[in-house]
């Protein structure tokens, strides 16, 4: 069974302070994908980052940063700089990497609800 | 650059009504998910759909629920009786069989009174 926890339900912030984003997994699988996702007050999921179990190389992408350690099972995103824009609900999830005929279904944590206050 | 589009984006009904649900994936992604998201919860898997074949379903979907994807391209998702839990928003995904990122449309929002 696969299960995401983000621990963190809500979260403010004032703009320009820098946020980190808790994660944490759990898979029997040996290979798998981890993915951070977006959803603003519209409703729709915007995916992040994608990210493969054989790679620990932390991954940055202008003010938004990842960092996975698979010794921790943790997969934490850190917004530099926040910013008003970036209020949303933030999903962690975890999907199988080699499914055979299996769906790759993602299994999603509940998400972190961040405020950013001007 | 069309994404996944749901119609309707609201839907209210009464208990007891059948509804349903369209999802236009993005036009080349073979695969096809559909999701269901509660108030303060995370999106949960309901069913799989690689071209037309459904490979996939969760114990989520009970027989009041089914899926059809005729010629691979659009879904369709049917609630029949519904009933006031199944109330929530409905999410569609495409992805491409080779990369496994899943795109998602702005949902179907359902509320069953």
């Amino acid at each position: 069974a696969q299960k995401v926890t983000q621990a963190q339900t809500e979260i403010s912030v004032v703009e320009k302070e820098d946020v980190t984003l808790d994660c944490v997994y759990e898979t029997r699988d040996t290979t798998y994908y981890l993915f951070w996702y977006k959803q603003p007050p519209s409703g729709e999921l915007v995916f992040l980052i994608r990210r493969n179990s054989f790679d620990e190389q932390n991954e940055i992408s202008g003010r938004y940063s990842w960092n996975f350690q698979k010794s921790t099972s943790s997969f934490n995103f850190t917004i530099t700089a926040s910013q008003v824009v970036d209020s949303a609900v933030y999903f962690c999830a975890l999907s199988p990497r080699d499914s055979g005929a299996g769906s790759y279904q993602l299994t999603f944590g509940k998400g972190t609800k961040l405020s950013v206050i001007p | 650059d069309t994404g996944v589009s749901q119609d309707p984006r609201h839907k209210i009904t009464k208990r007891g009504q059948n509804v349903t649900f369209r999802c236009d994936p993005i036009s080349e992604h073979n695969r096809l998910y559909w999701y269901r998201q509660t108030l303060g919860q995370g999106p949960e898997f309901l069913t799989y759909f690689q071209n037309e074949a459904q490979l996939e379903k969760s114990r989520l979907l009970s027989d009041r629920f089914s899926a059809e994807r005729p010629k691979g391209s659009f879904s369709t998702l049917e609630i029949q009786r519904t009933e006031q839990g199944d109330s929530a928003m409905y999410l569609c995904a495409s992805s491409l069989a080779d990369v496994n990122i899943q795109y998602f449309g702005a949902g179907t929002r359902l509320s069953v009174l």
